[in-house]
């Protein structure tokens, strides 16, 4: 089972900052990597799939890079609504696996 | 629109069983590969099982594997999950959510996601 860590466990920061996650395979998952934000309440929703393409809707301020093992999440200027936990998702073999998520607080 | 709408959940005791349903408008059903994904209370994703359009083809996690059954109805547009033998750990919020068009690979990310429905398991 491919393990994708994610760090840090909680990121605090201010509206307008950017923000930096990181997802980290426990093995090559190529480009092969999805990011969901989930709101309180909410189900999860697709931002970026296979490392950097943006889904349907999603604006621009969020970007994702990598390839292989280490990926990143950018948002580059936080407003009120990108305040939320972040899972990243491998779909380079079963099982499908989700990292433990990346809070982003307000600060 | 594309909707997704799960049914079903509830309080169960150890040792019973549920079936979840996943109401699936806004697309042609059968296109499309479709998962189950539980969230257990403050915790984190978890994928629990895949079955491919004609559902032919279907996956799950180790966790649920011979306890949980993963089926669809292309006519009623319909997704569905029987659990059997459930335990305390199942408790969770079940997410239905859809995969990638069936002449992708299986392996795919989930878009988009029903809004869940809460499973208990307690005594």
């Amino acid at each position: 089972e491919i393990v994708l860590t994610q760090s840090p466990a909680t990121l605090s920061l201010s509206p307008g900052e950017r923000a930096t996650l990181s997802c980290r395979a426990s093995q090559s998952v190529s480009n092969y990597l999805a990011w969901y934000q989930q709101k309180p309440g909410q189900a999860p929703r697709l931002l970026i799939y296979d490392a950097s393409d943006r889904a349907t809707g999603i604006p621009a301020k969020f970007s994702g890079s990598g390839s292989g093992t280490d990926f990143t999440l950018t948002i580059s200027s936080l407003e009120p609504e990108d305040f939320a936990v972040y899972y990243c998702q491998q779909r380079s073999n079963w099982p499908l696996t989700f990292g433990g998520g990346t809070k982003v607080e307000i600060k | 629109e594309v909707q997704l709408v799960e049914s079903g959940g509830g309080l169960v005791q150890p040792g019973g069983s549920l079936r979840l349903s996943c109401a699936a408008s806004g697309f042609t059903f059968s296109s499309y590969n479709m998962n189950w994904v539980r969230q257990a209370p403050g915790k984190g994703l978890d994928w629990v099982s895949y079955i491919s359009g004609s559902g032919n083809t279907i996956y799950y996690s180790d966790s649920v594997k011979g306890r949980f059954t993963i089926s669809r109805d292309n006519a009623k547009n319909s997704l569905y999950l029987q659990m059997n033998s459930l335990r305390d750990e199942d408790t969770a919020v079940y997410y239905c959510a859809r995969g990638g068009r069936v002449e992708w690979s299986s392996l795919n990310w989930f878009d988009p996601w029903g809004q869940g429905t809460l499973v208990t398991v307690s005594s």
